[in-house]
């Protein structure tokens, strides 16, 4: 059973860069022809894709966020990260790693970033 | 940017009735659309994926149906444990980015 597992800091200043990794467990993160995504959810509001990379290292980015965010893959540690530059108030969120490749069918838990000085 | 539309926003339905949930797509993504469920605090489940297809352990209660920019999810007998936030998503190829729907809430008539 695949397992993921967000980890970062909760509490981040504004303007500062928001980083989280997620954990892979429970399979290899290389096999299958899967994207790895982050997705958000301000409270009380929907989802919103961020991004997704494939293990190969290509990636594809939410027009919204893309001059601020990087995801990138370290397959020898079976995890994958975000890097989301100047944070606002807006970028206060439940931040979630995910699988996708029809659908999206392996969530992590979430993580509560709040940005506040 | 393929925009999702959902509706209803909110659906309030009585246990044992069926729900019909719809998703509009502002341009084709033929069938690569999922539909997720959201229960407060938990992460998204998956559904459906391929547009109709049930992800694995998903009861036979849930169908989804639709293709090119016209999609809907039927539960058809609501059970308690069904009540919850419902969000579509286009996964198409081109443009490579994934969007969400603004989810339907289903809640207790």
């Amino acid at each position: 059973q695949v397992q993921l597992q967000e980890s970062g800091p909760g509490l981040v200043k504004p303007s500062q860069t928001l980083s989280l990794t997620c954990t892979v467990s429970g399979g290899s993160i290389s096999s299958g022809s899967y994207y790895w995504s982050w997705i958000r959810q301000p409270a009380g509001k929907g989802l919103e894709w961020i991004g997704r990379i494939y293990t190969s290292g290509s990636t594809n980015y939410n027009p919204s966020l893309k001059s601020r965010v990087t995801i990138s893959v370290d397959t020898s540690k079976n995890q994958f990260s975000l890097k989301l530059s100047s944070v606002t108030a807006a970028d206060t969120a439940v931040y979630y790693c995910a699988r996708g490749n029809y659908g999206t069918d392996y969530w992590g838990q979430g993580t509560l970033v709040t940005v506040s000085s | 940017e393929i925009v999702m539309t959902q509706s209803p926003a909110t659906l309030s339905v009585s246990p044992g009735e069926r729900a019909t949930l719809s998703c509009r797509a502002s341009q084709s993504v033929s069938s690569n659309l999922a539909w997720y469920q959201q229960k407060p605090g938990q992460a998204p489940r998956l559904l459906i994926y391929g547009a109709s297809t049930r992800a694995t352990g998903i009861p036979a209660r849930f169908s989804g149906s639709g293709s090119g920019t016209e999609f809907t999810l039927t539960i058809s007998s609501l059970q308690s444990e069904d009540f919850a936030v419902y969000y579509c998503q286009q996964y198409n190829n081109w443009p490579p980015l994934l969007t969400f729907g603004g989810g339907t809430k289903v809640e207790i008539k």
